[in-house]
């Protein structure tokens, strides 16, 4: 059973920058899987953040794409997440997830982590 | 990519039926049939309910079934059942590789 994990501050300042780890378990990050990030702001829905490959191909979502990185360290079978010059507008419950590259469909999810910009 | 349509509430008695839809355009829900729905129970992290508009994963009980017509997909839940209350999202992976997410629908049993 694949297991999905996230971590990180739970605070971050304005105009900071926000760093989550997703920690996979029960499974390869080396799979042809690809690896999810997603964020819903406090009463409101989901919005996709980006996606990476093991390789390291990354595809992001162009509102935020100026401001996010995702990588993945294989030896640890993680990845993460960054995102720069936050703003309160980005608080959120930050989800890590598994998407089945076929379908594009996220079988598995991390539990989520909720992280509040403010100083 | 703008966010696909959903009506913001559903409700139900139980052992009715009710249906969410979810509205794109010809140019992805359409033309597209990776459409995923998930279910998303008040504080948890959403399921995976229907993947590639009507396949259901493993484990999800087939009252859950998906469908598509034109630029609409939809979600319809066959004998509501308490446990079935929570927000519901459909989404899709798009031709450029990115995915966009409904706007989400409240299915409430009365």
């Amino acid at each position: 059973q694949v297991q999905l994990q996230e971590s990180g501050p739970g605070l971050v300042k304005p105009s900071g920058t926000l760093s989550l780890i997703c920690a996979v378990s029960g499974g390869s990050i080396r799979s042809t899987n690809r690896w999810i990030w997603v964020r819903q702001p406090p009463g409101k829905g989901l919005d996709w953040i980006g996606e990476i490959y093991h390789t390291g191909s990354t595809n992001y979502n162009p509102s935020l794409k100026s401001r996010v990185t995702i990588s993945v360290d294989k030896s640890k079978n993680q990845f993460s997440l960054k995102l720069n010059s936050v703003t309160a507008a980005d608080t959120a419950v930050y989800y890590c997830a598994r998407s089945q590259t076929l379908t594009g469909s996220f079988d598995y999810w991390g539990q989520g982590t909720l992280v509040t910009v403010s100083s | 990519q703008s966010a696909l349509t959903q009506p913001p509430s559903v409700s139900g008695s139980p052992g009715q039926s009710v249906t969410i839809s979810c509205t794109g355009t010809s140019s992805d829900v359409g033309s597209n049939n990776r459409v995923s729905w998930y279910q998303q129970p008040p504080g948890t992290a959403p399921k995976l309910m229907i993947y590639e508009v009507s396949n259901r994963p493993s484990g999800v009980p087939d009252r859950f079934s998906g469908s598509k017509s034109g630029n609409t997909a939809s979600l319809t839940i066959s004998g509501l059942q308490a446990e079935d209350e929570g927000d519901y999202y459909c989404s899709l992976y798009t031709s450029s590789s990115s995915y966009v997410f409904g706007s989400g629908t409240k299915v409430t049993v009365l």
